[in-house]
């Protein structure tokens, strides 16, 4: 079965400064998704960026962007020029495959505070 | 843009009733998803749809909960006897097919007295 661990409960940065967050994987599967989803204290879950695992090009979107390496099996997630509005819990997530319902499978996720 | 809706925001139901937590999934989404959170801790995915059955379920699953797409928009999970330890955050997700990814709706907050 598929696992992803994120090894750092809680993180904090300056206002404007960057912060990366963990995240490893394991599993056997060659073609797969990560996502990286921030949940705010309203506990929504909102789709912050997502990588292909057949895409070696690592994805950006605006200010986060990832640094994925697929044979160590990390995926970490770089915030820069950090906002207010970024303090939330970060998850790492899985999705197998390429047919099927595909779940996604979280990490324990991430604390990220900033500091004015 | 749209998005998946999930009602109600809150609900709270004594401990061995029944309760039904809806959903409405992205229109044109073929694959809907439920997942828990309960607090302090990581999602965990409970069961997947497709194609008016279960494609997928987890352990959590177990014959206490039920999923069910009654009119091809709703897509609604059932507790048949809630227990304390139901009390956590409930997501609905849906998603288009291939290589989309999961749309999340705000979540339902269960609470369990």
């Amino acid at each position: 079965a598929q696992t992803v661990t994120q090894s750092q409960p809680e993180m904090s940065v300056q206002e404007a400064e960057t912060v990366t967050l963990s995240c490893t994987y394991d599993t056997s599967e060659s073609d797969y998704y990560l996502f990286w989803y921030k949940q705010p204290p309203s506990r929504q879950m909102i789709l912050v960026i997502r990588q292909e695992a057949y895409k070696q090009q690592n994805a950006t979107e605006n200010r986060f962007s990832v640094n994925f390496q697929k044979a160590a099996k990390s995926f970490s997630l770089k915030i820069s020029d950090s906002q207010l509005g970024d303090a939330a819990m970060y998850f790492c997530a899985y999705r197998g495959g390429v047919q099927g319902a595909q779940k996604l499978v979280f990490g324990q996720g991430t604390r990220l505070t900033i500091n004015p | 843009e749209p998005e998946v809706t999930q009602t109600p925001s809150h609900q709270v139901t004594q401990m061995g009733q029944e309760v039904i937590l809806r959903c409405v999934p992205i229109s044109n989404h073929l694959y809907f998803y439920w997942y828990r959170q309960i607090l302090g801790q990581k999602v965990e995915f409970l069961v997947s749809f497709y194609n008016n059955e279960i494609s997928e379920k987890s352990e959590i699953f177990d014959d206490q909960f039920s999923v069910e797409r009654p009119d091809g928009s709703n897509f609604t999970l059932k507790i048949r006897s809630t227990k304390l330890e139901d009390s956590a955050m409930y997501f609905c997700a849906s998603r288009a097919g291939g290589r989309q990814p999961q749309h999340f709706g705000d979540g339902t907050r269960l609470s369990i007295l």
